[in-house]
Parts: C-alpha cells; sequence; structure tokens
C-alpha cells in the first residue's frame, strides 16, 4: 500500500549548517508530494508540493525534488536559522489510494543559535 | 477566506464521560480527517470521510466514533473518555493537491 517513510526522527543542526531530511515513498499511483511544516501550538502547514519527476518544490530557503526513479523527496535547506525549528512532515497524494493522503511520521528540528 | 475551523479549542473532560470534537472547512473539499498527536508520535489517523453520512475507519479507531451530518462538517466523539485519549487532535481537509489543518484541540482527560 502507499506510504512514506521518513529516516530521521530528531535532528538538530546549528545555525548555518546544511539540512537533509530524508523522505522515500511508496505508491501505486503517480503521487503528488508535500513537504508541511508545524510550529510549536499550530497546525501543520503546507510548505510546497511537486507533482511530475524531476519537479522541484521550494519556498522560504527549502527545496525538494521530485525523484520517480529513486521514489524520493528529500527536503534541504542550505543554512538553517533557529526560527526554521519546527517538525515537519513529508506526504503525498495518490489518486489511487483510498485514503488519499499518507503522512511520514514527522521531524522534529531544532536548530541551536 | 478557505480554512478548518476546530472547536473546543481546548477541553478538559472527566474519565467515562463523553466528549465530541467539531469541525467545519469552508474549502468546498470532499475528504476530511481526524488525527491525533502525541509527542514523538507524529500524526495519526483516526477516521476519515471522503462524502457525506459515511466515515471510514483510519489506523487508531478503537475508542473514537466519526460523524460526517454534511460536506462542511465532521465531528469526532469519544463516547467513554479514558485517560490514554489525552492528545492533541486535528481535523483536515483535502483533495489529491490541497490539504489543510485545523489548528488543534487540546484534549485533557482527568
Amino acid at each position: 500500500g502507499d506510504s512514506v517513510t521518513q529516516t530521521e526522527g530528531q535532528v538538530a543542526l546549528s545555525e548555518e549548517d546544511f539540512l537533509t531530511i530524508h523522505c522515500n515513498y511508496s505508491a501505486s499511483g503517480y503521487p503528488t508530494l508535500f513537504w508541511y511544516v508545524q510550529y510549536p501550538g499550530e497546525g501543520p502547514q503546507l510548505l510546497f508540493r511537486a507533482s511530475r519527476d524531476k519537479e522541484k518544490g521550494s519556498s522560504r530557503g527549502f527545496e525538494a525534488t521530485y525523484d520517480k526513479g529513486t521514489t524520493s523527496f528529500h527536503l534541504r535547506k542550505a543554512s538553517v536559522q533557529e526560527s526554521d525549528s519546527a517538525v515537519y512532515y513529508c506526504a503525498l497524494s495518490d489518486p489511487g489510494g483510498y485514503q488519499n493522503f499518507y503522512f511520514g511520521k514527522g521531524t522534529s528540528l531544532t536548530v541551536i543559535p | 477566506e478557505a480554512a478548518v475551523t476546530q472547536s473546543p479549542r481546548s477541553k478538559v473532560a472527566v474519565t467515562g464521560g463523553k466528549v465530541t470534537l467539531s469541525c467545519h472547512q469552508t474549502n468546498n473539499h470532499d475528504y476530511m480527517y481526524w488525527y491525533r498527536q502525541d509527542t514523538g508520535h507524529g500524526l495519526r489517523l483516526i477516521h476519515y470521510s471522503y462524502v457525506a453520512d459515511s466515515t471510514e475507519k483510519g489506523d487508531i479507531p478503537d475508542g473514537y466514533k466519526a460523524s460526517r451530518p454534511s460536506q462542511e462538517n465532521f465531528s469526532l466523539i469519544l463516547e467513554l473518555a479514558s485517560l490514554s485519549q489525552t492528545a492533541v487532535y486535528f481535523c483536515a481537509s483535502g483533495t489529491n493537491s490541497d490539504y489543510t489543518f485545523g489548528s488543534g484541540t487540546r484534549l485533557l482527560v482527568i
């Protein structure tokens, strides 16, 4: 069935470090891929999405490239700031899937000033 | 502005009591979802619905019921609240390309 796997549960970085959060997916169809960000006390909100192979999504300095060959959508940022501390969720939407939307378990990012 | 609105924002309930969490969306989305979030567990799907008057079980439905009386409204019902149901609950509405969360309901069962 459809699923999303995020490798890192928790990540701690210093300001200006490079960030990578790994996301791999499994889907029966050709899904749309998403990254969501959740700040403390708030609901998750959309960071960006990508819907076709090799498409790059980006927002607020974060980016990820849809790779159908490796079934991946890794989140990257060149220089993190303390304000980026949040939980990040990778997700997919599969029109052929019954639940329609699937989330990874989330990665908690802490950026130390 | 399209939105997902949850009520109440927080609630304290007694063990064994009935709790109803409400969700209203103005996105005109077919799908609506209820998740719970616990520290270290991310988002776990409780129930979802893709059409009014029909609900489906998610990954952790035990102890919860859901009701979808209209496209806009989706409720989560705890008939007999238990201590283990203390958590933050999120409602969401979505399509294949758009997915919006509410701000969450913080439930404390004592």
